[in-house]
């Protein structure tokens, strides 16, 4: 069956510190890959999406490049901040109607200033 | 455009009861699934509704059931209540578009605790 992996964390930087967290999957066909973004006390917030092979999704300094090869999945920021600190999840999602994300465990980040 | 909104966001009952939860999908969103997330086994996936049909199910037991009005809102419940069902209870809506992709957006969450 299909299935996410996640680097384990915590992963703790400090700010201005390059970020990778690292995401493979295990899918058949073609999955469409999301990150996603938890802060403290919250629900889930999209933070980036890819649908096809080599497509990079990106939003507020993140990436991530869709690389069919390796089955990966990879997060990546330049230089993270304070207020970064949260637990980010790996999804994928089959192209069918009304199917279910499957999530990886987490990895949660803590950036000190 | 509002999110998703979920009520109530906390709430607390004791073994054997039953509780119904409630969701709120985005303007214009037809489905709508619902997820659990504990510690020990993270974020797993409830059930899907779209016009007022389930069309998909997770591995869950019988006594967690939901439903969808013609509104799209979607209420779930969880009958005869167990300690193991303490969680954070998400609903995401998608716009559910024949052909497009189906991201979805999450509420902020229910979290129940079961004494």
């Amino acid at each position: 069956g299909n299935s996410v992996t996640q680097m384990e964390g915590p992963v703790t930087l400090s700010e201005e510190a390059f970020l990778t967290i690292n995401c493979t999957y295990t899918a058949t066909g073609y999955p469409s890959l999301f990150w996603y973004v938890q802060y403290p006390g919250e629900g889930l917030q999209l933070l980036l999406k890819a649908t096809k092979a080599d497509d990079k999704g990106s939003n507020k300094g993140f990436e991530a490049t869709y690389r069919k090869e390796t089955t990966s999945f990879h997060l990546e920021k330049g230089s993270v901040q304070v207020s970064d600190s949260a637990v980010y999840f790996c999804a994928l999602s089959g192209r069918q109607a009304g199917t279910a994300l499957i999530f990886g465990k987490g990895t949660t980040l803590s950036v000190s200033s | 455009k509002a999110g998703v909104t979920q009520t109530p966001r906390y709430l607390i009952k004791t073994r054997g009861q039953q509780v119904t939860l409630s969701c709120s999908p985005i303007s214009g969103h037809r489905s709508v699934s619902w997820y659990q997330q504990t510690p020990g086994q993270g974020l797993q996936f409830l059930f899907e509704y779209f016009s007022e049909t389930q069309r998909n199910k997770g591995n869950f037991p019988g006594r967690f059931s939901g439903r969808q009005f013609s509104n799209s809102r979607s209420e779930m419940n969880v009958s005869t209540l167990e300690l193991g069902d303490s969680a954070l209870y998400l609903c995401a809506s998608s716009l559910a578009l024949a052909g497009e992709l189906e991201t979805q957006y999450f509420g902020p969450g229910t979290r129940l605790l079961v004494l």
